[in-house]
């Protein structure tokens, strides 16, 4: 199974700024099949970005993903106020599907 | 626009069986080629996947809970469901159904307890 880390575990910044959150996986995950996605407190899981860096329906362009391999990177470019929340990467390329960790976006 | 809806028991005794059913509304589970997945959140933890179907009845699940879990679909009633045997505490978990990545239903929360 791949095994995904997240890092920072919390990230705390204050609105306007850039926020850039890192998801590490075990071994290479083929052709890109990386996710991420936001949730905030009492909701479910919102899709963000698919095959690492194409964006949801609807998303705001100041959210970005990149990166190939095992290395991955999620960028929000200045945080607004709704960002505040917890972001989860998942890989989808090999079975059982995982998740990580999650990073808490929070307020500084 | 496609909706997903969880439903069943809210608490289940220990060593019983764990039984959820998705409604689909707004498409039909057997157009398109999409997966319908079960995925569970315990409390301040992250997301496990628990495994998918396909509207032909193809499965395939986590393996940490191989043995315990079933996930049919009744494409009459648009609707699939999950079974997850010999429960305990550590099953206790808000419990979300999905189509592919991007819909997720608002999930709904089983205790394990007796």
């Amino acid at each position: 199974e791949i095994v995904l880390t997240q890092s920072p575990g919390t990230l705390s910044l204050s609105p306007g700024e850039r926020a850039t959150l890192s998801c590490r996986a075990s071994q290479s995950v083929s052709s890109g099949n990386l996710a991420w996605y936001q949730q905030k407190p009492g909701q479910a899981p919102r899709l963000l970005i698919y095959g690492a860096s194409s964006r949801a329906t609807g998303l705001p362009d100041r959210f970005s993903g990149s990166g190939s391999g095992t290395d991955f990177t999620l960028t929000i470019s200045r945080l607004e106020p709704e960002d505040f929340a917890v972001y989860y990467c998942q890989q989808y390329a090999n079975l059982p599907f995982t998740f990580g960790p999650g990073t808490k976006v929070d307020i500084k | 626009q496609v909706q997903l809806r969880e439903s069943g028991p809210g608490l289940v005794k220990p060593s019983q069986t764990l039984s959820l059913t998705c409604t689909v509304s707004g498409d039909s589970i057997s157009r398109g080629n999409y997966y319908w997945s079960w995925i569970r959140q315990p409390a301040g933890k992250r997301l496990e996947w628990i495994g998918r179907i396909y509207a032909s009845g193809s499965t395939n699940y986590n393996p940490s809970l191989e043995s315990r879990v079933t996930i049919s679909v009744d494409t009459s009633k648009n609707q699939f469901s999950l079974k997850l045997t010999s429960v305990t505490a550590a099953d206790t978990a808000v419990y979300y159904c999905a189509r592919n990545l991007g819909t997720w239903g608002q999930g709904t929360l089983v205790t394990v307890s007796s």
